[in-house]
């Protein structure tokens, strides 16, 4: 059973870059898109971006200009970067599996599962 | 970017009641909705995708309707476990966007 870790700094001052990684336990990751996903404290999901073994990227727009998302196949994690953060950027992220692809093709989306538990992130000085 | 809207945002609901939950989706979306729970604390669940394939494992009290821009979540006899947090999410294109979630409260 796939199971999702995200670990990384908790508290991260305004300006400065968030990084979080989320180790992929269970599974390949060389099987699945991989997305970052995010929650400010009391408020809705926001979708970040998603991450393909080959490279193949795709982010939100209203954050493209601030995110990269990457990959270390050789330890089975991925990881955010969020640069230039504001207390706005302060929420809870998320990592989760996303579209299953073998060989070469990717099969309809089935939805976000599974889900790692979550790490609150607070942008504060 | 497609706007997905929940209704309603509250639902104070007893143990047993029909509960039914409404998104709807600024543009067409085809079958492509996934709906999510998720209880305080913790990450979201999925329930349903494509509208209306049940994830296995999950109580079949739980059921999806809808194509295209309207799309309903039914839970046909509330339980206990079941007062949390609904979500609805599309796929058809990027962004993926979520709706802003309804709550289940204890009538």
């Amino acid at each position: 059973q796939v199971q999702l870790q995200e670990s990384g700094p908790g508290l991260v001052k305004p300006s400065e870059t968030l990084s979080l990684t989320c180790t992929v336990s269970g599974g390949s990751i060389t099987s699945y898109y991989w997305s970052w996903i995010r929650q400010p404290p009391g408020k809705g999901l926001e979708w970040i971006g998603y991450l393909y073994y080959s490279g193949s990227t795709h982010y939100n727009p209203s954050l493209k200009s601030r995110v990269i998302i990457s990959m270390d196949m050789s330890k089975n994690q991925f990881s955010l970067k969020l640069s230039s953060v504001t207390a706005a950027d302060t929420a809870v992220y998320y990592c989760a599996r996303d579209t299953h692809c073998s060989d070469g093709s990717c099969y309809p989306p089935l939805g976000f599962d599974p889900w790692g538990q979550g790490t609150l992130v607070t942008v504060s000085s | 970017d497609i706007q997905m809207t929940q209704s309603p945002s509250t639902l104070s609901t007893s143990v047993g009641d029909r509960v039914t939950i409404t998104c709807r989706a600024s543009q067409s979306i085809s079958n492509w909705l996934a709906w999510y729970q998720q209880k305080p604390g913790k990450a979201p669940k999925l329930l349903i995708y494509e509208a209306s394939s049940l994830k296995s494992g999950v109580p079949s009290r739980f059921s999806g309707s809808g194509s295209g821009t309207e799309f309903t979540l039914t839970i046909s006899s509330l339980q206990p476990d079941d007062f949390a947090t609904y979500f609805c999410q599309q796929y058809d294109s990027y962004p993926y966007t979520f709706g802003q979630g309804t709550k289940l409260e204890i009538k």
